[in-house]
């Protein structure tokens, strides 16, 4: 019972480098979404999804991208790395009602 | 705007003692309030969730939250902590403008640490 996988779990980027951080579920859970942690702020959410087909922005979105092409997966799309994204970045998802369950994370540092 | 706060950075308390960790919310309408924990290079695991009824709710490993709408507040209780216990604690509340979307409001965090 695998749950929210999210690969990797540690990068490094230059600054202007691009990379595509992956989640997929086994659940079959309808909603995603994408936060990122840093210290002493809490998490933040970037973007969401209510279903295949449908994205859209949280609190933070600039500097990122989404698709969501099927259930099971929510790729989140970084084009031009700057120092500020240096996060921990989270995949959640859940059906309607019930609680949020969340990958281990991806660790990313820009430099 | 919807917000939630937790006052304290940290807690230490001592195995065996009780444990209680602090959060205070502001969200129009009826709130739904969840507590997650986070062990370290871990993601967020929940603990318990108050939707309405009961203002005491039990959750997992031995912790309960109380919830008084008065005071604004959904404290986190441990009647006898563990040196386990130790991790990062989230509250949360739903933004009421979502009902279709489950997004969730996160706090500060708080790090409990237990010594033993």
């Amino acid at each position: 019972n695998a749950g929210v996988t999210q690969t990797p779990k540690f990068r490094i980027l230059k600054i202007g480098q691009s990379m595509t951080l992956q989640c997929t579920q086994d659940m079959n859970h309808n909603y995603m979404y994408w936060y990122r942690q840093d210290p002493g702020m809490g998490l933040k959410l970037i973007y969401y999804s209510v279903g295949a087909g449908i994205t859209d922005k949280g609190e933070v979105p600039n500097g990122y991208n989404v698709s969501r092409s099927t259930t099971e997966d929510f790729p989140l799309r970084l084009e031009l790395a700057a120092p500020s994204q240096t996060s921990v970045y989270f995949c959640a998802s859940s059906q309607q009602g019930s609680p949020l369950h969340f990958g281990n994370g991806t660790r990313l540092t820009v430099t | 705007a919807q917000s939630v706060a937790q006052p304290e950075d940290q807690v230490n308390v001592a195995e065996g003692n009780p444990l209680t960790v602090k959060c205070t919310y502001s969200v129009s309408g009826n709130p739904y309030l969840f507590w997650y924990v986070q062990y370290p290079n871990r993601g967020l695991q929940f603990l318990l969730k108050y939707i309405t009824g009961d203002n005491l709710v039990k959750g997992s490993y031995g912790f309960e939250a109380e919830f008084n709408k008065s005071q604004t507040s959904f404290h986190l209780k441990k009647p006898s902590a563990l040196v386990s216990d130790s991790a990062l604690y989230f509250c949360a509340v739903r933004d009421p403008g979502s009902s279709n979307t489950g997004k969730l409001i996160f706090g500060q965090g708080t790090t409990l640490q237990v010594k033993p």
